[in-house]
């Protein structure tokens, strides 16, 4: 129940497209959700994230859409660029009584941007 | 600059030996993780800890110990018992529990079983 299950495990996308990749969750005490990108031989960075009582949020060219109702979210690249080719984890985050706190990823989407 | 320091970035273990990998913070976050990256399998819990002198178990923690006897370091302790630690392994920080509070990684260490 604490499995985040993200889709697709690859894409390929077209210069200039839209990269969307999605997520499905089942715990509804999931409080949080980031997205992370990872460049090869390096950890992963915060690229954006939501709480759950927003149905959208945006930064620049890339969107979280989230459907609280379906325990599905995605996140969506506009005008993809090269640069954004790498690996995307969305994540979601448990506080436990006390204060702790654990992120359960998804199993990860490399995205290739073809030029 | 503040961020997280794993080393070595590259670590080669003979079957049967214990490794350790080295993860310091200077952003004085309270909060300390260890992740295991797999192809495939996203990145799984090994151990965290909330507090000086206090951690707890993740997901995967069987086959791997840690300390935490300073606030800016969480050393890993790969053990023989651990039977396929071939991996990329990362160490994150949190400034605090909460949602909201977003991990900060650093650069992981690959290592390799010879």
């Amino acid at each position: 129940q604490q499995q985040v299950k993200q889709s697709p495990q690859s894409l390929i996308v077209q210069k200039g497209g839209i990269s969307i990749i999605n997520c499905a969750y089942e715990n509804t005490a999931f409080d949080y959700f980031p997205w992370y990108q990872q460049f090869p031989g390096k950890g992963p960075a915060l690229l954006i994230a939501i709480r759950p009582d927003v149905s959208e949020k945006k930064e620049g060219r890339f969107t979280i859409s989230f459907n609280k109702s379906a325990k599905q979210f995605s996140l969506h690249i506009m005008d993809s660029q090269p640069g954004d080719s790498a690996t995307y984890f969305c994540a979601a985050s448990i506080t436990f009584r006390g204060g702790a706190q654990k992120l359960v990823f998804g199993q990860g989407t490399r995205l290739t941007i073809n030029p | 600059d503040g961020g997280i320091t794993q080393s070595p970035k590259y670590l080669f273990r003979k079957e049967g030996q214990n490794v350790t990998l080295s993860c310091e913070q200077n952003l004085n976050h309270d909060a300390m993780y260890w992740y295991r990256q797999d192809p495939g399998q996203g990145l799984r819990l090994i151990y965290y800890s909330q507090i000086v002198n206090d951690f707890q178990k993740g997901d995967i923690a069987e086959g791997y110990s840690v300390s935490r006897e300073k606030k800016e370091s969480f050393p890993l302790t790969v053990t023989s018992a651990q039977k396929n630690p071939t991996a990329f392994y990362l160490c994150a920080s949190s400034s605090k529990p909460g949602p909201g509070n977003g991990y900060t990684f650093g650069s992981g260490t690959r290592l390799t079983v010879v």
